[in-house]
């Protein structure tokens, strides 16, 4: 069965250095991958997806991702964190299931960024 | 362009009251979902639909029930609250199944 998980419940990094969050998943077929963001009391909001074709995907905010295929994974990285990245960071995988396409998120990571 | 909104933010229901959660698009979105969001859970489906007319339940449907008369709207029924249900519930909606899901803002209920 498809599923996604995400080895680290809660990263702290202090600002200006770099991150990556892990994202490992489960699913038979080519994946649809997708990062979404939600800042406290607030919507998910779509960080970047990766559908096919180059395997490291840019997206908003400064954030990129790399799938793996060998590996099941697709990580999230940054460069150099800013105090407004602190949220909770959620990765998805696109999958058929129930009949239809539908995503499966993981249960998320959530970014402390210390000053 | 409004994108997904959802009302009310907040509500306190008392265990047994009913209520319904109302999930609006302005992006002509054949897919629309409901999830909750329990802390360290990440986000459960609770229904979804892929178009006016068609739903069909998700992983946690119990206790809830949906319609979908328009493309627009898909509003989320709870008939007898229970403490289980207090959460944080947001509607979603997509152009596909394994497309970009755009999220409303949220609405918090607390069963008590």
């Amino acid at each position: 069965a498809q599923s996604v998980t995400q080895p680290d419940i809660h990263i702290t990094v202090s600002e200006g250095a770099s991150l990556e969050l892990r994202c490992n998943y489960s699913y038979g077929a080519t994946p649809y991958l997708f990062w979404y963001v939600q800042s406290p009391g607030q919507g998910l909001q779509l960080l970047l997806k990766y559908f096919s074709g180059d395997t490291l995907v840019q997206g908003i905010k400064g954030f990129e991702a790399e799938f793996k295929r060998s590996q099941s994974s697709f990580n999230l990285r940054k460069p150099s964190v800013h105090w407004s990245d602190a949220a909770e960071y959620f990765c998805a995988v696109g999958a058929i299931w129930g009949g239809s396409e539908k995503l499966v998120f993981g249960k998320g990571t959530k970014l402390t960024v210390n000053p | 362009n409004a994108g997904v909104t959802q009302t009310p933010k907040f509500r306190i229901l008392k265990i047994g009251q009913s209520m319904t959660l109302q999930c609006a698009q302005d992006m002509n979105h054949n897919y629309m979902y409901w999830y909750r969001q329990d802390p360290g859970m990440g986000l459960k489906l609770i229904y979804y639909s892929v178009g006016a007319g068609i739903t069909d339940k998700g992983e946690v449907p119990n206790g809830y029930n949906v319609s979908r008369s328009t493309t627009e709207d898909f509003p989320l029924r709870l008939e007898l609250a229970a403490p289980s249900q207090t959460s944080v519930y947001f509607c979603a909606s997509s152009s596909g199944g394994s497309e970009t899901q755009y999220f409303g803002p949220g609405t918090r209920l607390l069963v008590l």
